[in-house]
Formats: structure tokens, C-alpha cells, sequence
């Protein structure tokens, strides 16, 4: 059973701190994604990375893939209020399956 | 333009019912999805139809049974509603189910079973 494990599973920080997100797997995936939810929404994509230590940004969101494909990393400078939310990463496994294996999620606080 | 919608958003309904969840997405994609978020906020794949196509089926009661009329709708039909099956559903759209996984998610249908 291929798995996503998300740490932290909980923060809370203080407007314009940095954070990372990590998301873990023993497993490889074909892509990386990472969603935003909030709450009484469905997810909404942010990133899709596909190449072993690619590094994608936006704005103040850097998102990384491990060079193994096995894991990856969320970057966040500056927290805002905004920023508030699930974040939830999403493997894309190998085999030519169509099945998204979604990870555990973080819930990231940000206080004014 | 709403790109993937569901109704109702909240259902609230007795043990033993049968309910219905309807999803329409106007994105013009090929494939649709059915998940189930529990109360730990953990998104699982319960469903996935292709041009009407049943191509994924994960182990799910078979109280649960999905139906695409076309390729822009799937609904998802309950039968025997149990306590456990509270939880958020969420409907989801993508191109292609096989060179990408990028999905679009509607709101969500949140189910309480009392």
C-alpha cells in the first residue's frame, strides 16, 4: 500500500514566519502534487512537479520534489492570513495507473 | 462559471435511507471522480469513470453505487445509509486519467447519518 506521510500534521504561526511542509513516501511517484483547502471547499491545485529535484515556485510558495521522486517539500516565506488552510500533497504512482494516493495533510494556521 | 458543482452541499438524513449526490463539471474532461474526506480530513478515492467508463472501483460497500449518464455528470447513489458513512464527498474532474492526475474538486456534499 503506497503512502503519504505529511509532517507537520498541525501549525500554528504568527504572520510573516516561514514554514516548510514535508511530504514522505517510500514510495516513487510519477508526479507530485500539492492542493490548498479551506475550509468547506474542495482542494485546489497548486503545483504539479514531475522531475526528480524539480523546484517550482509561486510567488511566495516554493515547492520541491526529492530526487528520488519518493518525497517533497513546501516552502512558505512570509506567512500570511491568507495562506490559512489543508494543505494536501498528492502522488501520481507509477504503473499507468490513474489513482491519486493523497497524503495524511497539514492544517496551517496563520494568525494576524 | 462554476467548473465542478454538487447538490446538495449538506445532507442530513436517518439510518436506513437512501440518498442521492448529484455532480456536474463544465470543464469539458473525460474523467470524473468520487472521494470521500472523513473527519481526519484524509481524501480517499471511492470511484473513477472515463467517458462513462467505470475504471476505478476501490473497496467500497456495494451500498454505494455510482452512474454517469454522460461524460459531464456522475452521481453517486447510497443505499442502507449507515452512521459511518458521515463524512465529506467530493466530486472531482480531470482531463486525463492517464498522462496526468490533475484534478478539479467541486465543494464538497457534507453527509451526517443519524
Amino acid at each position: 500500500t503506497q503512502l503519504l506521510e505529511q509532517s507537520p500534521q498541525f501549525l500554528s504561526i504568527q504572520e510573516g514566519e516561514n514554514l516548510t511542509v514535508y511530504c514522505n513516501s517510500s514510495s516513487v511517484f510519477s508526479s507530485l502534487q500539492w492542493y490548498r483547502q479551506e475550509p468547506g471547499e474542495g482542494p485546489v491545485l497548486l503545483v504539479t512537479v514531475v522531475t526528480g529535484g524539480e523546484v517550482k515556485k509561486l510567488k511566495r510558495l516554493t515547492f520541491q520534489f526529492g530526487d528520488a521522486r519518493k518525497d517533497s517539500s513546501l516552502h512558505i516565506t512570509a506567512a500570511q492570513p491568507g495562506d490559512t488552510g489543508l494543505y494536501l500533497c498528492a502522488g501520481g504512482p507509477r504503473g499507468g495507473t490513474d489513482k491519486l494516493i493523497f497524503g495524511t495533510g497539514t492544517r496551517l494556521q496563520v494568525f494576524p | 462559471d462554476t467548473a465542478v458543482s454538487q447538490t446538495p452541499k449538506y445532507l442530513v438524513t436517518q439510518m436506513g435511507n437512501d440518498k442521492s449526490i448529484k455532480c456536474e463539471q463544465n470543464l469539458g474532461h473525460d474523467t470524473m471522480y468520487w472521494y470521500k474526506q472523513d473527519s481526519k480530513k484524509f481524501l480517499k478515492i471511492m470511484f473513477s469513470y472515463n467517458n462513462k467508463e467505470l475504471i476505478i472501483n476501490e473497496t467500497v460497500p456495494n451500498r454505494f453505487s455510482p452512474k454517469s449518464p454522460d461524460k459531464a455528470h456522475l452521481n453517486l447513489h447510497i443505499n442502507s445509509l449507515e452512521l459511518g458513512d458521515s463524512a465529506v464527498y467530493f466530486c472531482a474532474s480531470s482531463q486525463d486519467p492517464y498522462q496526468g492526475y490533475e484534478q478539479y474538486f467541486g465543494p464538497g456534499t457534507r453527509l451526517t447519518v443519524t
